[in-house]
């Protein structure tokens, strides 16, 4: 079964709108981490938010937002106030366990977003 | 910018070639990333470093070696490579303890084996 699963191969959002980006993950693990990075054309992954399995309120950084849900296995990115400089591939991330030196990470498959003027 | 940076860029060589990639970060932290990226497929770790000893191999096939001759460089050795081998190689690096998690990417070097 996939760790990480993102639904959405790809999604339009009018610009200033908001948008919600999908993923859910699956572990068995009581202390893991869940990461969001945005991957431009250029190819660069640019971390953008990351929430802990400890953290009781969700994590906010600017126009994003994780919308986190334990019981539900679910992490989604929100984008408030769309950009065109937001359109990019999106990849959501998991770190089993507790933090540690090789702490590798799982991705998603993706989600492409593309800002419409 | 990450402060993570990676050369060269786009890289292209035939299967008998020998290549290296070249990743360096000056932010002072030890523990030291290969992914690859291929189209249509999630991002695939390769190698982790740690303080300069490697600590993960995820079964790669052994035309690829990584070095990691310090903390602040990590080599990829590419020889004898196949078309499929073809994608985007991301090196990346966090620091090692100190409660932080997150993995900062470089910019990648795009590979295309003819």
């Amino acid at each position: 079964a996939q760790k990480i699963t993102q639904t959405q191969p790809g999604m339009f959002v009018q610009e200033k709108e908001a948008v919600t980006l999908d993923c859910t993950y699956d572990t068995s693990d009581q202390s893991y981490g869940l990461f969001w990075y945005k991957q431009p054309s250029s190819g660069e992954m640019i971390f953008l938010i990351y929430q802990g399995s400890y953290d009781e309120q969700n994590a906010t950084e600017g126009r994003y937002s994780l919308n986190f849900q334990k019981a539900r296995k679910s992490a989604n990115l929100v984008i408030s106030a769309s950009q065109l400089g937001d359109s990019a591939m999106y990849f959501c991330a998991m770190r089993e366990g507790l933090t540690n030196a090789g702490n590798m990470l799982t991705f998603g498959g993706g989600t492409r977003l593309m800002v419409k003027p | 910018e990450t402060g993570v940076t990676q050369t060269p860029r786009h890289l292209v060589m035939g299967m008998t070639n020998k290549k290296s990639l070249k990743c360096e970060q000056h932010l002072g932290h030890n523990a030291m990333y290969w992914y690859k990226q291929s189209a249509k497929k999630p991002l695939e770790l390769m190698f982790v470093y740690s303080l300069e000893e490697r600590v993960e191999n995820n079964s790669v096939p052994s035309r690829f070696s990584p070095e990691c001759p310090n903390s602040s460089h990590l080599f990829l050795h590419l020889h004898t490579l196949q078309p499929e081998d073809s994608a985007l190689y991301l090196c990346a690096s966090r620091p090692r303890g100190g409660g932080s998690d997150t993995q900062y990417f470089g910019p990648g070097t795009r590979l295309t084996v003819l």
